[in-house]
């Protein structure tokens, strides 16, 4: 099983700021099937990112992400309020894994 | 427009078990596999397994191979899980969810919450 690290586990910033999220697996994910959500309080997740790099239909062009093999990052160009949220990856070689999460506060 | 819409909230006691349902729609439900995740009070993501659409095909993660069963009935677009042997930690949201490019989920459904107590 790939054990997927994300770090920080709280990142504060402020609206306007970069936001850069990292996870980090415990062996080589094949073929980048590594993707990155974001959760809401209530809600179920949000596809962001999926094959590491390609934006999810409908994602704004500031959610970007990069990395291949065990390092990933999922980086914001510039926080709006409604980004404050969880963020989680996933690896998709069986079986899913995700990350403990990196939660985004309002500093 | 696709939509997985899950079945509502349950309360069961410890030992019993638990069918959550959800049902396809706005898309062709045999191309597709279904996957089940959980999230328990407070705590992240936690995979539980798949089903294909198409066929009989499924995967259990092993924490819960034994006590959790997918089962599909095609016509009407509805995929199960049923968990048995409930114990206060599978008190969580269950959701189900649509696997897509390079293994993603696209679309998920609402969440059910299932309280166990004792």
């Amino acid at each position: 099983e790939t054990v997927l690290t994300q770090s920080p586990g709280t990142l504060s910033l402020s609206p306007g700021e970069r936001a850069t999220l990292s996870c980090r697996a415990s062996q080589s994910v094949s073929s980048n099937w590594l993707a990155w959500y974001q959760q809401k309080p209530g809600q179920a997740p949000r596809l962001l990112i999926y094959g590491a790099s390609s934006r999810a239909a409908g994602i704004p062009d500031r959610f970007s992400g990069s990395g291949s093999g065990t390092d990933f990052t999922l980086t914001i160009s510039r926080l709006e309020p409604e980004d404050f949220a969880v963020y989680y990856c996933q690896q998709s070689s069986p079986p899913w894994t995700f990350g403990q999460g990196t939660k985004v506060e309002i500093k | 427009q696709v939509q997985l819409v899950q079945s509502g909230a349950d309360v069961k006691k410890s030992g019993a078990s638990v069918k959550v349902s959800c049902k396809a729609s706005g898309y062709t439900f045999t191309s597709f596999s279904i996957h089940w995740v959980r999230q328990a009070p407070g705590q992240g993501l936690e995979w539980m397994g798949w089903m294909n659409g198409g066929n009989d095909n499924k995967y259990y993660a092993q924490k819960f191979q034994g006590r959790v069963t997918f089962t599909r009935d095609t016509p009407a677009s509805t995929v199960y899980m049923e968990l048995s042997s409930l114990r206060s930690e599978d008190t969580a949201v269950y959701y189900c969810a649509r696997q897509v490019n390079l293994g993603s989920f696209d679309y998920w459904g609402q969440g059910s919450q299932v309280t166990v107590s004792s």
